[in-house]
Formats: structure tokens, sequence, C-alpha cells
């Protein structure tokens, strides 16, 4: 099943931050996260594995609540690179197929 | 080292014909899926190969849908009769881990059916 992702969209300036969450109906065992920008392939950002695990990367950060099947992808102080969509993804138990949310749109502006 | 790549890049095609759609995966790489993205949406998956196993067509929409890698490299997507509503862009990712981990994407083939 699909995971659903909140919000569909978003409209930053530059320095400002942004939450992306992701929930799912489902048990999650992995979240997995890319971004993709218009007219390119997606781009792997990170996976999360474990209940409770948070990851950093940059300044681009997530979380997974394995009990509340929900993670969120935090962006600090973002900046014009960091537009595009955010996808995160939840795999089945034996890990062959990846299932992406609709996705979330983050514009940065200057 | 090369990334994903993917033929072509465009294809259109009439209704009813038949396409096939090429997938080079980073060398070395086990795993390797492909997925329909529909303009505005998630990648979806079709399908996932470890080596030249076809291990998940779960995703695949209909028997028209065909995936091979017989060597456990290259992989072909197939596609027969095709429908207006196979129109999309199909991502081909490669990864080297078993299973859905760190996948590299492929930059896609546009499909038009006409």
């Amino acid at each position: 099943q699909q995971p659903v992702q909140s919000p569909q969209a978003v409209i930053l300036r530059e320095g400002e931050d942004a939450v992306i969450n992701c929930s799912s109906s489902k048990a999650l065992y992995s979240v997995h996260w890319y971004r993709q920008k218009h007219g390119e392939a997606p781009v792997f950002l990170m996976i999360l594995l474990k209940g409770g695990e948070q990851k950093g990367h940059d300044k681009i950060s997530a979380s997974f609540n394995e009990k509340k099947q929900q993670s969120s992808l935090y962006l600090t102080a973002s900046q014009l690179s960091y537009s595009g969509t955010y996808f995160c993804g939840t795999s089945n138990q034996a890990g062959t197929a990846l299932i992406f949310g609709k996705g979330t749109t983050l514009s940065v502006s200057s | 080292g090369a990334g994903v790549s993917q033929s072509p890049r465009y294809k259109v095609a009439k209704r009813g014909q038949d396409v096939a759609l090429r997938c080079d995966p980073i060398s070395g790489h086990v795993s390797l899926f492909w997925y329909q993205q529909a303009l505005g949406q998630g990648p979806e998956f079709l399908t996932y190969f470890q080596n030249e196993a076809q291990l998940d067509k779960s995703g695949l929409p209909s028997d028209r849908f065909f995936a091979e890698r017989p060597e456990g490299s290259v992989s072909t997507l197939k596609i027969q009769r095709t429908q207006q509503e196979d129109s999309a862009v199909y991502l081909c990712a490669s990864s080297s881990r078993l299973g859905s981990y760190e996948q590299y994407f492929g930059p896609g083939t546009r499909l038009t059916v006409t």
C-alpha cells in the first residue's frame, strides 16, 4: 500500500526550515527518501532501517518511528539546491519492492 | 564510473505496437529495478531482479509487460500491444546490495503511445 506524504507542496525562502512527513497504514520495515529535480532521475538521500532511528546528511535529517509507522524528513536552513520533489518509499518485508508516495514538492526561493 | 544508462531516451509508439526498453546498470550491481512514473506521480514499482533471477514481478500491470535480465547485467523491459495508458517515463535503478537499498536511477525512457 502506498505511503501517504504531507504536505503536498512547500514554498520556502532560503534559510527556512521544512518538515516532510510520510506515514503508512501497514507495518514499515524500512523508509527510503529520494529527491527528484524536474526532468531528472530520483537521487537517493537516505534509508532508515530501525524504529526510532535518525540519520543526517548535511542539513537534511530524518527520523523513523516504527510504532507510529511514520517517518519525517527535516530540511534545515534550506538552500536553493534543495528545490525538487521529495519521495518517501517503503519496502516490503522481503526487500524486493519499494513503494513510493506521491511526493512533496519543495520550492526554495532567494 | 558510469552511471545507469537507458535507451532509447524517448520512444513514440503507435497503439498496438510492441516496444523494448533497455537498461544498462552500474557494472557489478546485483539488484535491478524497473519503475513506471506517470506525470506528477511517484515512481511505481514494476519488477525486481537479483542477478538474472526475477524475484518480484508483482508490480507489472498486465501480461503485456515482460522483463528479462538473462546474464545478470543488461535488462530489457518489453511492452506488447502498447496502449495509451502505457505512456509514462520508465525508470531503471540498480543497487550493489541485495534488495531495496540505495538505488541509483537511470535517466529514464519517456514512452508516448499515440
